[in-house]
């Protein structure tokens, strides 16, 4: 089984900054299907990349992903107050189970 | 506008049942295939299972098999989960969520709010 590692557990950052996430698999991921999604207290998550590096409709572009095979990077160029919240990658180049990271917590 | 609504969460007892349900608006419901997902409190995402568009296939998670099963109705717009022998490691927020491939392999692009199971005597 897939086996996804996010780093760092906690970002504590200010507006302004750079984020770096990082989302690590225990073994290649099938065609780079790699996605990140967004999670605020409360709500539902939201997709933000899908395939790796491929922006969602109506994420703005300070959001990008990058990476291939087994490490895998989501950065948020400069981080806005809205951005907070837990950060969580998938894998679905296995049809089963589609395996979720354990999350990064942003702080603003 | 394309949303997914659950509804059926509520309190159960430890091996009880309960049926959740996840209604489609604002897309052709019949051509994606789609999940359910779980979170339970304060810990990170799970997925449960997958359903096939035509509602011929479908696969669990390890931890529910042969307790929950999938269903849709794609005349009503509609998915299901049927939940059996509940636990009360069961307890979660329990997610619908669109699969955005077209097919078997895509990102869940559409989620809904959520309904919430509690599993508890």
């Amino acid at each position: 089984e897939m086996v996804l590692t996010q780093s760092p557990g906690t970002l504590s950052l200010s507006p302004g900054e750079r984020a770096t996430l990082s989302c690590r698999a225990s073994h290649s991921v099938i065609s780079n299907y790699l996605a990140w999604y967004q999670q605020k207290p409360g709500q539902a998550p939201r997709l933000l990349i899908y395939g790796a590096s491929n922006r969602a409709t109506g994420i703005p572009d300070r959001f990008s992903g990058s990476g291939s095979g087994t490490d895998f990077t989501l950065t948020i160029s400069r981080l806005e107050p809205e951005d907070f919240g837990v950060y969580y990658c998938q894998q679905y180049g296995i049809s089963s189970p589609r395996t979720f990271g354990g999350g990064t917590k942003v702080e603003i | 506008e394309v949303t997914l609504v659950e509804s059926g969460g509520g309190l159960v007892q430890p091996g009880g049942s309960l049926r959740l349900s996840c209604a489609a608006s604002g897309f052709t419901f019949s051509s994606f295939w789609m999940h359910w997902v779980r979170q339970a409190p304060g810990k990170g995402l799970v997925w449960v299972s997958r359903i096939k568009s035509d509602g011929d296939s479908t696969i669990y998670a390890d931890s529910v098999k042969g307790r929950f099963t999938s269903s849709r109705d794609n005349a009503k717009n509609s998915l299901y989960l049927q939940l059996n022998s509940l636990r009360v490691e069961d307890t979660a927020v329990y997610y619908c969520a669109r699969d955005g491939g077209g097919g078997p392999l895509g990102a869940f692009d559409i989620w809904g709010q959520g309904t919430l199971v509690t599993v508890s005597s």
